[in-house]
């Protein structure tokens, strides 16, 4: 069964480095997301991304944040600049397509996770 | 902003018996439910959803009930088995209009099953 994956599945980083969290979505996907959640908190919508641009944002994704599709298969979240506060558990998830009531287009599958640790 | 709800943070039940999850919403704009399981060291994974048009939806042992005038949902899980121990996450989504379907958690609720 296709599933969405992520890279690196840990990573840690000094405060104020730049860190790159990549996902390879279901291939056939057309709709990106990342979420976050900070230990003992709930998931948080961060980002959704559609036809190579950004469809909607979060509070939380600042100008520090950037997503990109460099290519047919990738889709990458940076951080410029980490923060403590930046630790976290990203999950990065796709949908089929945007929109219809074909059965499990409005499912979002989401992958294993990459945990960021900002010392 | 707790627009997503489940106000039980553990549950505990039997081996075979019925495990029910709660989960209430405030924003009426919701019309799209759906639950995540999640295994530690693991990403959710898709167990059920329910379009708002929909009162109940049933999937081999998991069925979600939806009462929209009390703006609650729920999860049964017939029978247990020790297998379904995870977080299970409610999730709530806005499909009209053009949404991107974010969507938008509860804090999970801690599911064990023993044998």
């Amino acid at each position: 069964e296709p599933e969405v994956t992520q890279t690196p599945s840990h990573q840690v980083t000094q405060m104020g480095q730049e860190v790159i969290l990549r996902c390879v979505p279901i291939s056939n996907h057309l709709y990106f997301y990342w979420y976050r959640q900070i230990l003992g908190q709930k998931v948080e919508f961060l980002v959704s991304f559609y036809n190579n641009e950004i469809s909607e944002k979060s509070e939380i994704f600042d100008d520090q944040f950037s997503v990109e599709r460099p290519d047919g298969s990738n889709f990458t979240l940076k951080i410029r600049s980490t923060k403590l506060e930046d630790s976290a558990m990203y999950f990065c998830a796709s949908r089929l397509i945007a929109g219809g009531l074909r059965k499990g287009t409005d499912t979002q599958y989401f992958g294993p996770g990459t945990r960021l640790t900002v010392l | 902003d707790q627009q997503v709800k489940q106000n039980s943070p553990s549950l505990s039940v039997q081996e075979g018996r019925i495990s029910i999850l709660n989960c209430d919403y405030t924003n009426s704009m919701f019309d799209y439910f759906l639950w995540y399981k999640k295994y530690p060291a693991e990403g959710p994974t898709f167990l059920i959803s329910i379009s708002s048009i929909k009162d109940k939806n049933e999937d081999g042992r998991f069925t979600v009930f939806l009462n929209k005038s009390a703006k609650h949902l729920s999860l049964h899980i017939v029978p247990s088995q020790p297998g379904d121990s995870a977080v299970y996450f409610c999730a709530a989504s806005v499909r009209s209009g053009g949404s991107n379907y974010k969507l938008t958690f509860g804090k999970g609720t801690l599911l064990t099953v023993n044998p």
